[in-house]
């Protein structure tokens, strides 16, 4: 089974600075999705970012991006040039590919709550 | 577009005490989740259904039945409620078109006293 693994359970970061979030993942499969998913106090689930395994080039999305080291196993988001909206808990998730019949089976991690400070 | 909706929002139950909870979809997906969210543990998936009339177990399954009779309809019952399943609990919906989106509804706060 895989295991996602969140260690960071707070992380604090000033507006308009910039903060990494660290994920690590334990896998023996070799395609695999994996995700960022925030939730902010209203309890949404949102996504924000999504990396396909056999992609090397890391995701990016505005001011969210990612560093995916496959042989590492770690997945960590990077949110520049923060804002007071980012304030959320914010989940690691893995997925796996499975010949496209894992459907949205995720294994999320504990979660980081992210708070930004004015 | 109302997307995914759960209800109710907010429940309190007895030890013993059974209920059901309701998610619909409106965005005609094949594929259908229940999840809980607890303190320190992230998301896990209790029960899924890939089509209308299949139901299938997740990481999670004891204590919970599901049922998917209509396409747009998941339900997750509690037949005997008991104090540890006491969490938020989460429907969510995807197709093969959407598979790596999940599209959530806004979470069940369940308290079993």
């Amino acid at each position: 089974a895989q295991t996602v693994t969140q260690s960071q359970p707070e992380m604090s970061v000033q507006e308009a600075e910039t903060v990494t979030l660290s994920c690590t993942y334990d896998t023996s499969e070799s395609d695999y999705y994996l995700f960022w998913y925030k939730q902010p106090p209203s309890r949404q689930m949102i996504l924000v970012i999504r990396q396909e395994a056999y992609k090397q080039q890391n995701a990016t999305e505005n001011r969210f991006s990612v560093n995916f080291q496959k042989a590492a196993k770690s997945f960590s988001l990077k949110i520049s040039d923060s804002q007071l909206g980012d304030a959320a808990m914010y989940f690691c998730a893995y997925r796996s590919y499975a010949g496209g019949t894992s459907y949205g089976k995720l294994t999320f991690g504990q979660g980081t709550i992210l708070t930004v400070h004015p | 577009n109302a997307g995914v909706t759960q209800t109710p929002k907010f429940r309190v139950l007895k030890t013993g005490q059974s209920m059901t909870l309701l998610c619909a979809q409106d965005m005609n997906h094949e594929y259908m989740y229940w999840y809980r969210q607890d303190p320190g543990m992230g998301l896990r998936l209790i029960h899924y259904s890939v089509g209308e009339g299949t139901t299938a177990k997740g990481e999670v399954p004891d204590g919970y039945n599901v049922s998917r009779l209509k396409k747009q309809n998941f339900l997750l019952g509690l037949e005997s409620a008991a104090p540890s399943q006491t969490s938020v609990y989460f429907c969510a919906s995807s197709d093969q078109l959407t598979n790596e989106k999940l599209f959530f509804g806004s979470g069940t706060q369940l308290s079993v006293l």
